[in-house]
């Protein structure tokens, strides 16, 4: 069956870059995504990117498909600490039944 | 616009006792509706989801079931809470059909079983 894999933890000081990595196992899937989940809160979107692309950026946010390694990253330029959150990566695929995947979440620290 | 409610918030329920979890969302028709959990340590584990009235998935065996008794409404339920059911809920939607590709969530609910 699907899987998204995360690791769970990740701590960097303020002003540097973050990256978040996701790996998943559904060669079928359309669209992934990164969530981000503040403390006791639902999920928020961030971004996504189409499985036919390889780079999509928005503002302090960059994302890295690597389709044939089913590698995804998120990268956050110049971490603030509101950027402190669990991220969830994503996938689903248009197979008729809208199933979204998710991954376990990365919990980021920013240190100041 | 489009909006998800999700309620209540927080509740303490006993062991066996039963659970009804509630979820509209407001603006939209025919949407996809998806009730995941998030347990302390586990990630987001997709419960149920649903495409239409009277057809909903289940994707765990478990405690629990789901109904769908309007089109914008999607209750979680169960008649006899396990402790092991303790954990955060979230209720999410996305456009019906091809309409859309992002799922959109709801600010969850707690539930913890004592």
């Amino acid at each position: 069956g699907e899987d998204v894999e995360q690791s769970l933890f990740l701590s960097v000081r303020e002003g540097d870059s973050s990256v978040i990595n996701c790996t998943y196992t559904d060669s079928s899937s359309t669209y992934l995504y990164w969530y981000k989940q503040e403390p006791g809160a639902g999920l928020q979107l961030l971004t996504y990117i189409f499985s036919n692309m390889d780079m999509k950026q928005d503002q302090r946010l960059t994302v890295l498909l690597n389709k044939k390694d089913k590698h995804l990253s998120l990268r956050i330029a110049d971490t603030q600490t509101g950027d402190s959150a669990i991220y969830f990566c994503a996938e689903s695929s248009a197979s008729g039944t809208y199933k979204y995947i998710f991954g376990t979440g990365t919990r980021l620290k920013v240190l100041a | 616009s489009q909006t998800i409610h999700q309620w209540p918030a927080t509740l303490v329920q006993p062991v066996g006792s039963p659970l009804s979890l509630e979820c509209t969302v407001e603006g939209t028709s025919n949407p996809n509706l998806y009730w995941y959990r998030q347990a302390a340590g586990r990630g987001l584990q997709l419960l149920f989801y649903s495409i239409g009235i009277d057809q909903i998935s289940s994707e765990v065996p478990q405690n629990l079931s789901a109904s769908r008794p309007q089109d914008r409404q999607f209750i979680l339920s169960s008649k006899k809470l396990l402790l092991s059911d303790s954990g955060f809920y979230l209720c999410a939607w996305r456009w019906g059909g091809t309409g859309g590709n992002t799922i959109y969530f709801g600010e969850g609910s707690w539930l913890t079983v004592v």
